[in-house]
């Protein structure tokens, strides 16, 4: 079952702009996640944002959470064509399955020299 | 520090076969897991566990079985592969919070499996 889901499912840009993608989920979480996964190779940690915080930042990345709308987003400013991937949210509910991560179906991300 | 790593790296099985994968992590997490990665479908817990000695069943355990008889090992079985078993297969650790959440995963490289 997909907890969180991903939008768009695609998306192109050129080198300099920003991105962002958007995920939604349905029930209440203890944290959110994001993970970038390059072409062939395992998902790579981002960023993670606790169910009592609005935004983080690190480096060019912010996330925000909104709970009461149920979504998260995440921001890459002045992207490069090494930030070509597929970005994952995921997941972690409260309560009692708190200790595994669900995954959305990711965006891939297209940034164009 | 090696973080996690999967054996093997490629794999090539006739329907029946059985095989098991390895996965070894060196942080010393409580919490290990095993994914699959198919087309347009994300990742899909298949089973995972929550400390040495202890497994579960996740989204997707048919046909598959697991074991953690040490806590830096999670190994992955196909007792009898069949051609819908063809994928990538990702093992990810993580350490657990104050209240047993997850935190961040660690994931191997992955194997791909492929089944005739």
């Amino acid at each position: 079952s997909q907890q969180g889901e991903e939008d768009p499912q695609a998306l192109s840009i050129q080198e300099g702009e920003n991105a962002t993608m958007n995920c939604s989920y349905k029930t209440s979480i203890n944290n959110l996640q994001w993970y970038r996964q390059n072409s062939g190779r395992g998902l790579v940690h981002l960023i993670l944002i606790r169910s009592n915080e609005r935004e983080k930042h690190s480096g060019r990345l912010r996330v925000t959470l909104d709970t009461s709308k149920k979504s998260s987003s995440l921001l890459i400013t002045a992207s490069r064509a090494a930030d070509t991937a597929s970005y994952f949210c995921a997941t972690v509910n409260s309560g009692g399955s708190n200790y595994k991560l669900t995954f959305g179906k990711g965006t891939l991300l297209t940034v164009n020299p | 520090n090696a973080g996690v790593t999967q054996t093997p790296k490629f794999r090539v099985l006739k329907t029946g076969q059985s095989m098991t994968l390895l996965c070894a992590q060196d942080m010393n997490h409580e919490y290990m897991y095993w994914y699959r990665q198919d087309p347009g479908m994300g990742l899909r817990l298949i089973h995972y566990s929550v400390g040495e000695g202890t497994t579960a069943k996740g989204e997707v355990p048919d046909g598959y079985n697991v074991s953690r008889l040490k806590k830096q090992n999670f190994l992955l079985g196909l007792e009898s592969a069949a051609p819908s078993q063809t994928s990538v297969y990702f093992c990810a650790s993580s350490w657990a919070g104050k209240r047993g959440e997850a935190y961040e995963q660690y994931f191997g490289p992955g194997t791909r499996l492929t089944v005739t």
